[in-house]
């Protein structure tokens, strides 16, 4: 069974960048079945999606997003990584990484890691 | 970035039915499944089930789906406490290429 596991820093300053890395296991990152994805929730606030990458690089991003967003993937570490640039307050959430699972149009994020919370604050 | 449309919260009694809807448009739920995501206070969301009848392995069959044109229902039969979480819709709208979830219904069992 797949295990997601986030890991990173719970404090990153305003301005700064915020780094986080999913460590897959149980399952293979090469999967040509699945997306790889970060969704966030702002406290006492719904679910956002962030981006999602596949085994190979290719992306799909938040066009919200998009300019502050790089991500990443290590297929050699089984690990996707998340670097969101000039962080402000508003950026302030748990992350979550999860699987994107399905194909053509029964697409769903069936495997969710349990979530980082990630505080923006000097 | 458009979200899907659900009720804030419903509520219903021990044994009671109750519904949540989720409404989309043309380029996400009119041409994509909709998921459906069940959120216990103090943890990751998990997924229900998709494709309307699609249950995730270890979900009981009080829980279902439905679908129509452009909107989705979750319906959740013999209403137990412990069924007491914020639920979330989600499809992928494939005209902008991201993901629209929806802004969730706090389930309470009075």
């Amino acid at each position: 069974q797949v295990q997601l596991q986030e890991s990173g820093p719970g404090l990153v300053k305003p301005s700064d960048t915020l780094s986080l890395s999913c460590n897959v296991s149980g399952a293979s990152i090469f999967s040509s079945a699945h997306y790889w994805a970060w969704i966030r929730q702002s406290p006492g606030k719904g679910l956002e999606w962030i981006g999602s990458i596949y085994f190979n690089g290719n992306t799909f991003q938040n066009p919200s997003l998009k300019s502050r967003l790089v991500m990443s993937i290590d297929t050699s570490k089984a690990q996707f990584t998340l670097r969101l640039t000039s962080v402000t307050a508003a950026d302030t959430a748990v992350y979550y990484c999860a699987r994107r699972a399905g194909s053509s149009a029964y697409f769903r994020f069936d495997s969710w890691g349990q979530g980082a919370l990630v505080t923006v604050s000097s | 970035q458009s979200m899907l449309t659900q009720p804030p919260s419903v509520s219903g009694t021990p044994g009671q039915t109750v519904t949540v809807s989720c409404s989309g448009g043309s380029s996400d739920i009119g041409r994509n499944t909709v998921s459906w995501y069940q959120q216990l206070p103090g943890m990751a969301p998990k997924l229900l089930f998709y494709n309307e009848n699609r249950r995730s392995s270890g979900v009981p069959d009080r829980f279902s789906g439905s679908r129509s044109a452009t909107s989705g229902s979750l319906v959740i039969t013999g209403l137990q406490s412990e069924d007491e979480a914020d639920y979330y819709c989600a499809a992928w709208d494939d005209s902008l290429n991201v993901w629209v979830f929806g802004g969730g219904t706090k389930l309470t069992v009075l």
